[in-house]
């Protein structure tokens, strides 16, 4: 596609409910990044997808969250008994995965638990 | 691994000034140091980077300077309009296959 589609653009969810982002990444980008973003606050890494190599998942925060990709395209992160704590923006990149080029992000998932 | 640094978190400039924003990084293998701007309810978009090879890169009202020897890259915005304000983010890529560490970010407010 022409750019970094993710869906919902928002959600919201009662505690203890689970929950799937989803990310479909640039046409042909190997890598596939996500972040989360609270209110105000800078991006924290997630998780990170190249290729068909095994992912970096030192970013995920509690085993509650995990994230697969599919046919090295689209990614859902999945969380699981949401707490009120996991209340931000969900935002995924991509990249070609060449080193030294910059990522493209989508718009982010605005994720609220109540 | 990686750790950028970015000065100042919040930025208030009158429009037409000029507005410079610091980032500092640890590992002196990084060669590859891109900037962000995210505004309200959207991501991030890559608006300049720069590469180890070279010190100095403009695109139009944007430019960003880097000092390998210091390990320090500066992004500056000149002629400041309202459409600049948002928040701002430098990173930076190691040599090996990390990916991009980020700074914290600068909120930009241009006063009218």
């Amino acid at each position: 596609g022409a750019g970094v589609s993710q869906s919902p653009s928002n959600k919201v969810t009662e505690k203890g409910k689970d929950v799937e982002l989803r990310c479909d990444p640039i046409s042909g980008h190997t890598a596939l990044y996500w972040y989360r973003q609270s209110l105000g606050q800078g991006l924290e890494f997630l998780i990170y997808f190249q290729g068909n190599s095994a992912p970096d998942k030192s970013g995920l925060p509690s085993d509650r969250f995990s994230a697969e990709r599919t046919g090295g395209s689209v990614s859902t992160l999945t969380i699981q008994r949401t707490q009120q704590e996991d209340s931000a923006v969900y935002l995924c990149a991509s990249s070609s995965g060449r080193i030294n080029y910059g990522y493209t992000f989508g718009s982010g998932t605005r994720l609220t638990v109540v | 691994g990686e750790n950028v640094e970015q000065h100042p978190s919040t930025l208030s400039v009158q429009e037409g000034d000029s507005a410079v924003i610091k980032c500092t990084y640890s590992d002196s293998a990084s060669n590859y140091f891109p900037w962000y701007k995210q505004e309200l309810g959207k991501g991030p978009q890559l608006i300049i980077d720069i590469r180890s090879n070279v010190g100095e890169k403009k695109d139009q009202r944007i430019a960003v300077t880097l000092n390998k020897t210091a390990k320090h890259f500066s992004l500056h915005i000149t002629e400041t309009q309202p459409e600049d304000s948002a928040v701002y983010f430098c990173a930076a890529m190691g040599g090996g296959a990390d990916g991009l560490t980020f700074g914290k970010g600068t909120h930009l407010i241009i006063q009218p």
